[in-house]
């Protein structure tokens, strides 16, 4: 009973290195997105994707690049990390997209540190 | 841009309290989310709205849309210690591929 699976939960990277958060959901849902918390400005859209091979942006894209080879995984890519880029991240996934788009289900989270 | 705006941010009271969350926007969505959120998890949907002026109730909690759909609000009677965690309110594009989250409601139910 997995749900949605995100690691790691925490790294600490230096500017200008690359990574990728990996997502994983098993409940076959077509809808996935990624989003950033930071401290009083709640939880904003980066990326979605509404299935397989099809990824949008959202509010804050710039810096991040996704891909969507397969229903279950949605990884986030930081190609040049910075500072501002220091966050903690959610990955959620939901049943279908358009007006019937449902419950969003999260992961746990991963912290990001960019020093 | 932040199109959600919550208020309060932060909000401390005792056990037994009664409090109102609001969630105001400038936009129209089809349809609102409320979550809850605890430290280090992520967010669980408490419910959802998607009539104008539409009302639900769930246990102790209200919830209600906006009849224009820009704005809600939670109420919650008697507050518990339970109770405590991030409230988090989020509409719903017009395509319903977008979500966009306001801004956060920090409570404390002081036992």
């Amino acid at each position: 009973n997995a749900g949605v699976t995100q690691t790691p939960k925490f790294q600490v990277l230096k500017t200008g290195q690359s990574m990728t958060l990996q997502c994983a959901q098993d409940m076959n849902h077509e809808y996935m997105s990624w989003y950033r918390q930071d401290p009083g400005m709640g939880l904003r859209l980066i990326h979605y994707s509404v299935g397989a091979g099809i990824t949008d942006q959202g509010e804050v894209p710039n810096g991040y690049n996704v891909s969507r080879s397969t229903t279950e995984d949605f990884p986030l890519r930081l190609l040049s990390a910075a500072p501002s880029q220091t966050s903690v991240y959610f990955c959620a996934s939901s049943y279908s997209s358009g007006l019937d788009t449902g419950e969003l289900f999260f992961g746990e989270g991963s912290r990001l540190t960019v020093l | 841009t932040q199109l959600l705006e919550q208020s309060p941010q932060f909000l401390s009271i005792q056990e037994g309290e009664n409090l109102t969350v609001y969630c105001n926007s400038s936009s129209v969505f089809s349809s609102l989310q409320w979550y809850r959120q605890e430290p280090g998890e992520g967010p669980v949907l408490l419910v959802t709205v998607v009539t104008g002026g539409e009302v639900k109730k769930l246990k102790r909690l209200t919830f209600q849309f906006g009849d224009a759909r820009k704005d809600s609000s939670l109420h919650i009677t008697a507050a518990q210690p339970g109770d405590t965690g991030l409230y988090l309110c989020a509409g719903a594009s017009n395509t319903g591929n977008q979500f966009y989250f306001g801004t956060g409601t920090s409570l404390t139910v002081i036992p």
